[in-house]
């Protein structure tokens, strides 16, 4: 079984720019989490996802960050527009058990 | 006070050795907890969930002391590919009355050959 497929793996824009992370979960499951990591910090909760609906996006930073999910197999999280600070590791992870996540290899964000 | 509290090591412990850390949550009315482990640049994989009688898995055992608020990972026999980041999760009810799972900062655990 394919895992959580995360989009782009790496990516490295300028300071304004919009990014858009992608996210397809493992079919079957209904919750959709979006973290970010970094080393300062540690995982953060940004925003999850309970049958395609956001339960509590009370993680996200500012109105500069949006995530949907239009369907059972597709996640985005958009930062419009980016900043140096956010530069980090996105993490995106279903599940279908309580605590049980399985995350995506990541997208490794750089904004210069 | 954080959420959730590890010491951030790192724990150097020679190859076969027994090591064991802890990790204190401030919420008593926090309902599940689990063990994650991170590999360098790597995602975070679950471990082990850990139930309220303590329970083992292989050279792995976690307990958890509601009592003091803290739960604990236990390893026997080290081996060098235990060398990780051990990150906690704990599970809450939050403001909103949904779940919400909190991470801890992680533990980094290197086993020395």
């Amino acid at each position: 079984d394919a895992g959580v497929i995360q989009s782009p793996r790496h990516e490295v824009t300028e300071m304004g720019q919009e990014v858009t992370l992608r996210c397809k979960p493992i079919s079957g499951h209904d919750y959709l989490f979006w973290y970010r990591q970094t080393m300062m910090r540690g995982l953060e909760l940004l925003i999850y996802f309970n049958n395609n609906v956001p339960i509590d996006d009370s993680g996200m930073p500012e109105d500069r960050f949006s995530a949907k999910m239009p369907n059972a197999s597709f996640s985005t999280l958009k930062i419009q527009p980016s900043e140096p600070r956010d530069s980090a590791v996105y993490f995106c992870a279903s599940s279908l058990v309580r605590g049980e996540l399985f995350f995506g290899e990541g997208s490794r964000l750089t904004v210069l | 006070r954080k959420e959730v509290e590890q010491d951030p090591g790192p724990f150097n412990v020679p190859e076969g050795a027994t090591v064991a850390f802890n990790c204190t949550y401030s919420n008593s009315a926090s309902q599940s907890f689990f063990w994650y482990r991170q590999d360098c640049r790597k995602e975070p994989k679950l471990l082990m969930s850990v139930y309220s009688s303590g329970n083992e898995d292989g050279r792995f055992t976690a307990q958890l002391n509601r009592a003091s608020q803290y739960i604990s990972l236990l390893i026997r026999d080290s081996k060098l590919s235990d060398s990780a980041t051990y990150l906690c999760v704990v599970t809450d009810i939050s403001n909103f009355g949904n779940e919400k799972l909190t991470f801890g900062t992680g533990t980094r655990l290197t086993i020395i050959p």
